[in-house]
């Protein structure tokens, strides 16, 4: 059974400062999600990193893959308020009809 | 332009009661998803259709019912059989290996 792990689960910080956000996954996996959610609203698609190395960058976020130690990171620079939200990230198995299993999401906090 | 509708946005359930939460897509994407989430949870899969005619039980399947009588369409029944409905329900699109789409949700509460 496929597990996907996210730390920390909550995440308080200030602006200006940079934080990760880890997701390690218990399965061999070609391909991990990144995705943002604001309170009452739905998933919107972040990040999909389809080989190990990946590295992709929109803005303040980061989001690399290593497939060797199932280990996903979005790293947080310079944070703003804007970006208080819960980012889940998600995990797909070759030749599962690409169903995805989701990590428990980390709510993120960005205080003045 | 191209979405994924769900509807309605809020819907209340009596005891014993069937309800049908609507999913409708324009995108042309083959494969459908419905997911489950708990307050504070990440999503669990219900049910998810690859083709018309044809879908196959997620995690959590118990207690719900699809149908993919046409491929912009995947609506799910939440039965009486299903204890504990309340919670926020996505529906999702997808090509093929490409990322899910999310729509904005139904919020399903107890009366």
């Amino acid at each position: 059974e496929l597990k996907v792990e996210q730390n920390p689960l909550f995440l308080s910080m200030q602006e200006g400062k940079n934080y990760t956000i880890y997701c390690n996954y218990s399965t061999t996996s070609d391909r991990l999600y990144w995705y943002r959610q604001d309170p009452g609203k739905s998933l919107e698609s972040l990040f999909v990193l389809l080989s190990n190395g990946a590295v992709k960058q929109e803005g303040r976020l980061m989001a690399s893959l290593d497939t060797k130690a199932r280990l996903s990171t979005l790293h947080i620079t310079a944070a703003v308020h804007d970006l208080s939200a819960t980012y889940f990230c998600a995990v797909s198995i070759e030749g599962s009809a690409r169903q995805l299993t989701f990590g428990s999401g980390t709510q993120l906090t960005v205080l003045p | 332009d191209g979405g994924i509708t769900q509807s309605p946005k809020y819907l209340f359930r009596k005891e014993g009661q069937n309800v049908t939460l609507s999913c409708e897509q324009n995108l042309n994407h083959d494969a459908m998803y419905w997911y489950r989430q708990d307050p504070g949870q990440g999503l669990r899969l219900i049910y998810y259709s690859q083709i018309v005619n044809d879908f196959q039980k997620g995690d959590i399947a118990e207690g719900y019912s699809v149908s993919r009588e046409k491929k912009e369409s995947f609506p799910l029944t939440v039965t009486s059989a299903q204890k504990n409905p309340t919670a926020f329900y996505l529906c999702a699109s997808s090509i093929r290996d490409g990322p899910q789409h999310f729509g904005d949700g139904t919020r399903l509460s107890i009366l």
